[in-house]
């Protein structure tokens, strides 16, 4: 079955750290570029980081850049998503999806990640 | 890294039609022909409607269409029906430094 599979999500505290992970499985994960996208409680679809097929190629956006690093696996077929400095406002379901020529027409059940005291 | 503008809601009975509109810039929507749509249930993941502005993935009923003229594109839901109600998102291609930007979301109600 072609399916994503998201874990790692939870409470945090502002100032700390937390590792998204996406398992993929029914296609070649290696063959296309991968992203998250985020959906804070009750607001729209922001798309947070892609990363290309062979990994070499990064994308972020600017409100989480230089905070979040985006990485996989292509030999675990796994995506991650390490978040650093978290704050409030990056309180999510944060959801991977496949991309194909820009367009995400794969997407996970999503993972919720609650920066919170 | 500026949202695309949607309307924040749309409406219409069952068996019409009705459009929803996403405006953005030449730097995503008028720049490239990769301009996406998105529906969301409550609760539930997005799924995509269309794709490249007019296609459609397979499983996606013909209902959906999506057209571009110069930096607003269009999704027309026609013949619409009561699973047709949702949220829906435009997306849009902007750029090596701009992967993917979103449009605020509509909220279509099937009356």
């Amino acid at each position: 079955e072609v399916q994503l599979l998201e874990s790692g999500g939870g409470l945090v505290q502002p100032g700390g750290s937390l590792r998204l992970s996406c398992a993929a499985s029914g296609f070649t994960f290696s063959t296309y570029a991968m992203s998250w996208v985020r959906q804070a409680p009750g607001k729209g679809l922001e798309w947070v980081s892609a990363i290309s097929g062979s990994g070499i190629t990064t994308h972020y956006a600017d409100s989480v850049k230089g905070r979040f690093t985006i990485s996989r696996d292509n030999s675990k077929n796994t995506l991650y998503l390490q978040m650093n400095s978290l704050r409030a406002e990056d309180t999510a379901v944060y959801y991977c999806a496949k991309g194909e020529r820009f367009a995400f027409d794969l997407w996970g059940q999503g993972t919720m990640v609650t920066a919170s005291s | 890294q500026s949202a695309l503008t949607q309307p924040p809601s749309a409406s219409g009975s069952p068996g019409q039609s009705v459009t929803i509109s996403c405006t953005g810039t030449s730097s995503d929507v008028g720049g490239y022909n990769y301009v996406s749509w998105y529906q969301q249930h409550p609760g539930k993941a997005p799924r995509v409607m269309i794709f490249e502005v007019n296609k459609r993935p397979s499983g996606v009923p013909d209902r959906f269409s999506g057209s571009k003229s110069g930096n607003t594109a269009s999704l027309t839901v026609s013949g619409l029906q009561a699973e047709d109600e949702a949220d829906y998102y435009c997306s849009s291609h902007a750029g090596s430094n701009n992967f993917a930007v979103f449009g605020g979301g509509t909220k279509l109600t099937v009356l």
